[in-house]
């Protein structure tokens, strides 16, 4: 049973404009939640968290929300640039540092 | 930097055949992970280890096992290879202890084929 999903397996956005990545998970107890960025023929890199205590972090272009009533979490990233082009991965923590990944969606910016 | 390297990049083993996956961090970290990446399921976790010597079954173990002999050094291993073990997988570590927000590192994967 998937309990972290990324129900949009790819995704287009202009160059310039906003994308919006999203991921909803089932278990509750999660409390810290993470986005990974991964181009081909590399391993995923780190991007930006959020803890279960806070709602919204910011990161330069990237920006992170969480609602945690609807165990949804979201990824902005704005303008969207060629470079961004890539797959996302969310990933969900409970303490003891094990995470959950989601299914990941692909990117595509248009120029 | 962290770096995490695995032994290889491709790999191309037969069917019954005993794998080795290497990787090595250079950071002095106290987990290491071991995922595997298919297309359509995301990262699934195989096995992971909090110190030397420990393991600790992810969410799909079946037919793989680990050896941690070194603090840098986590491997994963395939007793018998079969075709279903065709994947991209990947080696991560992480500081160690419990923390908030905890970033894993991961290494550039492996492609093995198993005919």
């Amino acid at each position: 049973d998937q309990q972290v999903k990324q129900n949009s397996p790819s995704l287009s956005v202009q160059e310039g404009r906003i994308s919006i990545l999203n991921c909803d998970y089932t278990n509750s107890m999660f409390d810290y939640f993470l986005w990974y960025k991964k181009y081909p023929a590399e391993g995923p890199t780190f991007l930006i968290s959020i803890s279960s205590i806070k709602d919204k972090n910011e990161d330069g272009r990237f920006t992170v929300f969480l609602n945690k009533s609807a165990k949804h979490l979201s990824l902005h990233i704005v303008p969207s640039q060629p470079g961004d082009s890539a797959v996302y991965f969310c990933a969900e923590g409970i303490g003891n540092e094990k995470l959950t990944f989601g299914t990941g969606t692909r990117l595509t910016i248009i120029p | 930097d962290v770096k995490v390297t695995q032994s290889s990049r491709y790999l191309v083993k037969r069917t019954g055949e005993k794998v080795f996956l290497e990787c090595v961090q250079d950071m002095d970290h106290e987990n290491m992970f071991w995922y595997r990446q298919d297309p359509g399921l995301g990262l699934r976790l195989i096995y992971f280890s909090y110190d030397v010597k420990m393991k600790e079954k992810g969410d799909i173990p079946e037919g793989y096992s680990v050896s941690r002999e070194k603090k840098e050094r986590f491997s994963l291993i395939l007793e018998s290879a079969s075709t279903n073990q065709t994947s991209m997988y990947l080696c991560a570590s992480s500081l160690g202890g419990r923390r908030v927000a905890s970033e894993q590192f991961f290494g550039p994967g492996t492609r093995l084929t198993v005919l």
